[in-house]
Parts: C-alpha cells; sequence; structure tokens
C-alpha cells in the first residue's frame, strides 16, 4: 500500500521558532510537493521537488525553505516561525512523467499553530 | 496552469448522480484536467483524469466537452461517503495546483 508520512499530526511551536515539517514516501516517487490549506483558500502550493537537490518555488513560498536530500523525503522549513503560519501542512508525492501530472499521494497532513 | 472555476457547493440525494461541473476555458491543448477529492480531516485523493476524450474508472466518468473549456465530474449513485470537497484542476506536468473547489453535501 503506498504511503506518504508526515512526522506530525499536530504540532505547537512559538514565534520565531525554527520549525522542521519532515515529510517520507515509500514510492520511489521523483515529485513531492507542500501545500498549506486554510479555510475559504483552499490548497495553495508552497514548494516542490522534482529530483534529488531540485526545487521549485510555488505560489506561496515566502517564510518557507524546503531541503531534499534523498529521494523519499522532502523537508519543509520555517526559518522563523510566525503566526499567520498557523496552517494545516500537507505533503505530496507522484512520479515524474514529462506530459502530464500523475496521480499525486497525499499524506494525513500536519496541522501547525504558532503561538 | 490553466485557472479553473467550480460552484462553491452542491447538495446530491443519496443513489443518484451526482454532476460536478468545472470550467477551464483558458485550457492550452497539452494540459490534461484533473479532479481529486477530499473527505474531511484527510489529503486530497486522486480520481479521475482526462485529456480530451471521456474517461471512466471505478469511481467515477469525467466528460470533457469537445472544445474543452469545460468538464463534469460524474459520481453515479452517490452516498453517504462522497460527501467531500472536489477539486477539478487543469494543469501540465510537474506542478499541480488546486483551488478552493466544490463542497458536495450527500444528503440521506
Amino acid at each position: 500500500d503506498v504511503k506518504v508520512t508526515q512526522s506530525s499530526r499536530y504540532l505547537v511551536k512559538r514565534t520565531g521558532e525554527k520549525v522542521f515539517l519532515e515529510c517520507v514516501q515509500d514510492m520511489d516517487h521523483e515529485n513531492m510537493f507542500w501545500y498549506r490549506q486554510d479555510p475559504g483558500l483552499g490548497l495553495r502550493l508552497i514548494y516542490f521537488s522534482y529530483d534529488v537537490k531540485m526545487k521549485e518555488k510555488g505560489d506561496i513560498p515566502e517564510g518557507y525553505s524546503v531541503s531534499r536530500e534523498k529521494k523519499e523525503r522532502f523537508s519543509l522549513i520555517l526559518e522563523s516561525a510566525s503566526t499567520n503560519q498557523t496552517s494545516m501542512y500537507l505533503c505530496a508525492s507522484s512520479l515524474r512523467d514529462l506530459i502530464m501530472n500523475t496521480e499525486a499521494f497525499f499524506g494525513q497532513g500536519t496541522r501547525l499553530t504558532v503561538v | 496552469d490553466a485557472k479553473t472555476t467550480q460552484p462553491t457547493s452542491m447538495d446530491c440525494a443519496e443513489g443518484r448522480a451526482a454532476n460536478l461541473p468545472c470550467n477551464h476555458s483558458t485550457i492550452s491543448g497539452n494540459e490534461y484536467v484533473y479532479w481529486y477529492r477530499q473527505i474531511h480531516s484527510q489529503g486530497p485523493q486522486y480520481i479521475i483524469h482526462g485529456l480530451k476524450n471521456n474517461e471512466t474508472n471505478e469511481m467515477a466518468s469525467l466528460i470533457i466537452t469537445e472544445d474543452r473549456k469545460s468538464s463534469t465530474l460524474i459520481l453515479p449513485h452517490a452516498t453517504l461517503r462522497d460527501t467531500a470537497v472536489y477539486y477539478c484542476i487543469a494543469g501540465g506536468y510537474q506542478k499541480v495546483t488546486f483551488g478552493i473547489g466544490t463542497k458536495l453535501q450527500v444528503i440521506p
């Protein structure tokens, strides 16, 4: 059974802290994505990666960075957490295809609260 | 990625077909149409995708108009477990951009 695992389901951090959200997939997928989901705004793409050490900005990258040192792991980093980064964070992965998007598999999400 | 427009919410009676529309009038020739759904408190789940032809799988059918400017996702016999937010996405490879989606409520 395919799996995308996010390290925490719930997380509470203080303003100014450096926060790491980890995501691991076991499907040997090339593509990995980080989204945040907020009421009324849907899912918004923060960053994605199509290969190890490669990263591309999504629609809302400000305040975030990412790391992809191994194919199976994609980390989202909040350098200095702020209250407006309180949100649900979703990780996804998919196979790379040069023509179309393949099916993306999502993790269960991490609900981050910054106080 | 092409912009998509979906109704904010829809209701459907249990056992009836649910028809969810999506407009993607700016879609380009090599962009596919994808549908995902998100059941409360879970990550989104892939349903179906298509380019030009109509598609069917065990979950749903996808009807794409000939000019490709709109599509309809059909759940043939909606059940209470189909209550979810349904996302229509039109785009190329690598990047998957979601909108706000349609909240489908299946009513007993």
